[in-house]
């Protein structure tokens, strides 16, 4: 089952922030984060290893909950080059290969 | 400097006529992904395979079928399309572990069936 990710989407105006939440019914074993803007595939941004970890990427951070089974994305000071669509990606466990998507959050960042 | 490359990019079928999309990579990655998206979906997991010569179901497996023959190539075949198969189609690689890197997309096929 896919996690669901919140909001589903978010309107910023340039240097605001936005949270994005990761939510699994299952235990997570890894968080990636990635964007995917129109028409393209989405990109890689930071992967999460274990619980507690902390990960930024210029003004893009990431934390993951392990006990909480959930991620947050963090955009701070956002950018016009911000906008697009942001996927978590996961395995659930230590023991299977199978690797699936979030829901998805639009963010549009208008200047 | 390839990566993942798929073929064809863009396809129209008509409702029962079969084809197959073609995933290479050349990262000599183990593990492979089929991903299908639609409008303002996300993407889910149709079939992956995690070594040549072998498949396993994803989350969204009817009505497609998948062979892993070698190991850079990942085929995905639609037996009798239904409209319901018109989306994007994004393979994916990645190399093997359980907590290693990225997924490296290709740069999808976009399916009409009429």
């Amino acid at each position: 089952q896919q996690p669901v990710q919140s909001p589903q989407a978010v309107i910023l105006r340039e240097g605001e922030d936005a949270v994005i939440n990761c939510s699994s019914s299952k235990a997570l074993y890894s968080v990636h984060w990635y964007r995917q803007k129109h028409g393209e595939a989405p990109v890689f941004l930071m992967i999460l290893l274990k619980g507690g970890e902390q990960k930024g990427h210029e003004k893009i951070s990431a934390s993951f909950n392990e006990k909480k089974q959930q991620s947050s994305l963090y955009l701070t000071a956002s950018q016009l080059s911000y906008s697009g669509t942001y996927f978590c990606g996961t395995h659930h466990t230590s023991g299977t290969y199978k690797y699936i998507f979030g829901t998805g959050t639009r963010l549009k960042v208008l200047a | 400097n390839a990566g993942v490359t798929q073929t064809p990019k863009f396809r129209v079928l008509k409702t029962g006529q079969s084809m197959t999309l073609l995933c290479a990579q050349d990262m000599n990655h183990e593990y492979m992904y089929w991903y299908r998206q639609d409008p303002g979906m996300g993407l889910r997991l149709i079939h992956y395979s995690v070594g040549e010569g072998t498949t396993a179901k994803g989350e969204v497996p009817d009505g497609y079928n998948v062979s892993r023959l070698k190991k850079q190539n990942f085929l995905l075949g639609l037996e009798s399309a239904a409209p319901s198969q018109t989306s994007v189609y994004f393979c994916a690689s990645r190399e093997q572990g359980q907590n290693t890197g990225e997924l490296f997309f290709g740069e999808g096929s976009r399916l009409t069936v009429l």
